[in-house]
């Protein structure tokens, strides 16, 4: 099965600065890759995703690129706030338009925006 | 739109006895649901997937007769829990897909039902 590997566990950043999280992925046949934010009780929020006939997706100040050949995709925060504090999940599975398979999560990066 | 919904939110229950968690989607139908375990301070992991009218499809290691899933209309799946012990207690998180959704391949997310066993 897919195995989604996620680093870093930990991110601390100065207020203002950028902030990356990269993950991995095993199965070449993943054609799907959400980002989620999740605060603490609370239920993941969809916040960027990318799907595998794209190389690089954004808004505003947060973008996610795809490496297939690598298996690898990152999630790029740009000019953080303090509310982007929170733990961030990255994701992998397979979807056709006619259905979706379940995600395999990553480990989670606790992200910690420093005032 | 797109909003799924989880009942209860939290349950404490004794050890041997068994809790229903039911997930619904309110504004659109879902011939797949999802359900999730995350234990504290962990990652989410997928326990089985919910169709429609047919039997559930569990992952790995999940025992399907410990965790019964029904999945009874196009807006409702149910996760029993049977003779739950302590170490089920965990955070159960249920997702659905927009049938209508086309190539879309979004999955909105219940906020969670935090079960207790004692």
């Amino acid at each position: 099965g897919e195995n989604v590997e996620q680093h870093p566990s930990t991110l601390s950043v100065q207020e203002g600065d950028s902030a990356v999280i990269k993950c991995t992925y095993s199965d070449s046949a993943s054609n799907y890759f959400p980002w989620y934010k999740q605060e603490l009780g609370k239920r993941p929020q969809l916040i960027i995703d990318i799907r595998s006939n794209v190389g690089e997706k954004k808004d505003q100040r947060i973008a996610v690129t795809l490496n297939k050949t690598a298996k690898h995709f990152s999630l790029h925060i740009t000019e953080t706030q303090p509310e982007d504090s929170a733990v961030y999940f990255c994701a992998a599975s397979t979807g056709s338009g006619g259905g979706a398979d379940g995600l395999t999560f990553g480990k989670g990066t606790h992200l910690i925006i420093q005032p | 739109g797109a909003v799924v919904s989880q009942h209860p939110s939290w349950v404490i229950c004794k050890s041997g006895t068994s809790v229903k968690i039911e997930c619904r989607s309110l504004d659109f139908q879902a011939t797949t649901m999802f359900w999730y375990r995350q234990f504290p301070k962990q990652s989410l992991m997928l326990m089985a997937t919910s169709n429609e009218g047919s039997k559930a499809t569990y992952e790995q290691g999940v025992e399907k007769d410990k965790f019964l899933i029904n999945h009874a209309s196009l807006t409702l799946s149910t996760l029993t829990v049977t003779s739950a012990h302590p170490e089920d207690s965990s955070f159960y998180i249920c997702s659905a897909r927009d049938l209508l959704a086309g190539g879309l391949l979004e999955q909105y997310f219940g906020p969670g039902t935090r079960l207790t066993v004692t």
